[in-house]
């Protein structure tokens, strides 16, 4: 089974700072998916980014950006410039082909962006 | 852009009785939905796969006799917590793709649920 792990449950930053959430997946398969969700304290989950195993290129959303390490099984979210907005629960989320369209969600991480 | 809609936002009822929460794919055909429960500051747990037109796939440990999933048609599935019980009080969030499931997933906005 797939495992997706946060190891940190907590991180602050100040704002217009850059913080990095870490994430670490499990897997024997070569074809997945990789996502970041945000759920701010409305609990409402927004799609953050996404990424394509097969792409060696990290993909960006504005502020947001990926560091895609395969090998290692990394999948760390790179928040620049961050905002008072982005405080915010984020999870990692891995989804592979042929698991029935199931997402697995790390434990997520509390961000806090600090004035 | 893909919208579902979930309704009740918030919902409390008393021991015994059932509640029905309601998942709509607004603006697009879902024949997959999924519906989780999250508890305080933790992750979503897959309780169900709900396909349309078919019953639902659930997940280990998940009652199928307590939480019944309909998904009568291509843009709603309904997820009702029968002879609820103060242990059912939870978040629960539904979600449902517009692309294929590859490109991420839409999530409605939750219903709190609290059995007094």
């Amino acid at each position: 089974a797939q495992t997706v792990t946060q190891s940190q449950p907590e991180m602050s930053v100040q704002e217009a700072e850059t913080v990095t959430l870490s994430c670490t997946y499990d897997t024997s398969e070569n074809n997945y998916y990789l996502f970041w969700y945000k759920q701010p304290p409305s609990r409402q989950m927004i799609l953050v980014i996404r990424q394509e195993a097969y792409k060696q290129q990290n993909a960006t959303e504005n502020r947001f950006s990926v560091n895609f390490q395969k090998a290692a099984k990394s999948f760390s979210l790179k928040i620049s410039d961050s905002q008072l907005g982005d405080t915010a629960m984020y999870f990692c989320a891995f989804l592979e082909e042929t698991s029935g369209s199931r997402l697995t969600f790390g434990e997520g991480t509390q961000l806090t962006v600090n004035p | 852009g893909a919208v579902v809609s979930q309704h009740p936002s918030r919902v409390i009822c008393k021991s015994g009785t059932s509640v029905k929460i309601e998942c709509r794919s607004l603006d697009f055909q879902a024949t997959t939905m999924f519906w989780y429960r999250q508890f305080p500051k933790k992750s979503l747990m897959l309780m169900a796969t709900s396909n349309e037109g078919s019953k639902a796939t659930y997940e280990q440990g998940v009652e199928k006799d307590k939480f019944l999933i309909n998904h009568a048609s291509l843009t709603l599935s309904t997820l009702t917590v029968t002879s609820a019980h103060p242990e059912d009080s939870s978040f629960y969030i539904c979600s449902a793709s517009l692309l294929g499931t590859n490109y991420g997933y839409t999530f409605g906005s939750g219903t709190r649920l609290t059995v007094v």
